[in-house]
């Protein structure tokens, strides 16, 4: 079985500074890992993806994470950031190789201070 | 295409009721994944179905419970409500098959029991 832990609940930062939440996983198998954003009163949206290749990632609006195995780490990084990003961040894990459950951490809530 | 659409999008019940939410998914897609989400826990699996069959199902107690149409839709039912139900319900659709589980998530049930 796999987990997630995300160590810090709420991250206030100003705007235009640079933020990096954290994500770390547990497993005993290879992996893949995901980022999903949730705006308020909305679902989840997938911000980006480590299947395999690349170990570091990018969504279209500037965050980027960097899968790290021998830390077991995928933390999202963005070097700056718009009070748009105010937002609930999960990260999210599952075995690779096919299609498999996702196991959810309990979210990091990113507040822009203007 | 349409997204994930969930109804009710708010529902008030008092302890000892039952409530039935449903969800429909991204036409085409196979897969429905529901989870319970709360401050401090986060995202919590309760089950998955494909093709109209459980495929996946978390820890959570019998009075959960769902099913999935031919059509792909599925419907969640609670049973004797409690207090501690109150939550946001999150319905995911994906292809079911595939590399990776892609879910896209629908904007949720506001369950508050009374």
């Amino acid at each position: 079985a796999q987990s997630v832990t995300q160590l810090d609940s709420q991250v206030p930062v100003f705007e235009e500074a640079p933020v990096e939440l954290r994500c770390n996983y547990s497993s005993s198998v290879s992996v893949y890992l995901f980022w999903y954003v949730q705006y308020p009163n909305q679902g989840l949206q997938l911000l980006l993806k480590y299947l395999s290749g690349s170990t570091l990632v990018e969504s279209i609006n500037g965050f980027e994470a960097e899968f790290n195995k021998s830390q077991t780490s995928f933390h999202l990084r963005k070097p700056s950031v718009h009070i748009s990003d105010t937002a609930e961040y999960f990260c999210a894990v599952t075995r690779s190789g096919g299609y498999q459950k996702v196991t959810f951490g309990i979210g990091t809530k990113l507040q822009v201070i203007p | 295409k349409a997204g994930v659409t969930q109804t009710p999008r708010y529902l008030i019940k008092t302890r000892g009721q039952q409530v039935t939410l449903s969800c429909s998914p991204i036409s085409g897609h196979r897969s429905v994944s529901w989870y319970q989400q709360t401050p401090g826990q986060g995202l919590q699996f309760l089950f998955e179905y494909f093709s109209e069959t459980q495929r996946n199902k978390g820890n959570f107690p019998g009075r959960f419970s769902g099913r999935q149409f031919s059509n792909s839709r599925s419907e969640m039912n609670v049973s004797t409500l409690e207090l501690g139900d109150s939550a946001l319900y999150l319905c995911a659709s994906g292809p079911g098959t595939g590399t990776y589980n892609e879910q896209f998530f629908g904007p949720g049930t506001r369950l508050t029991v009374l």
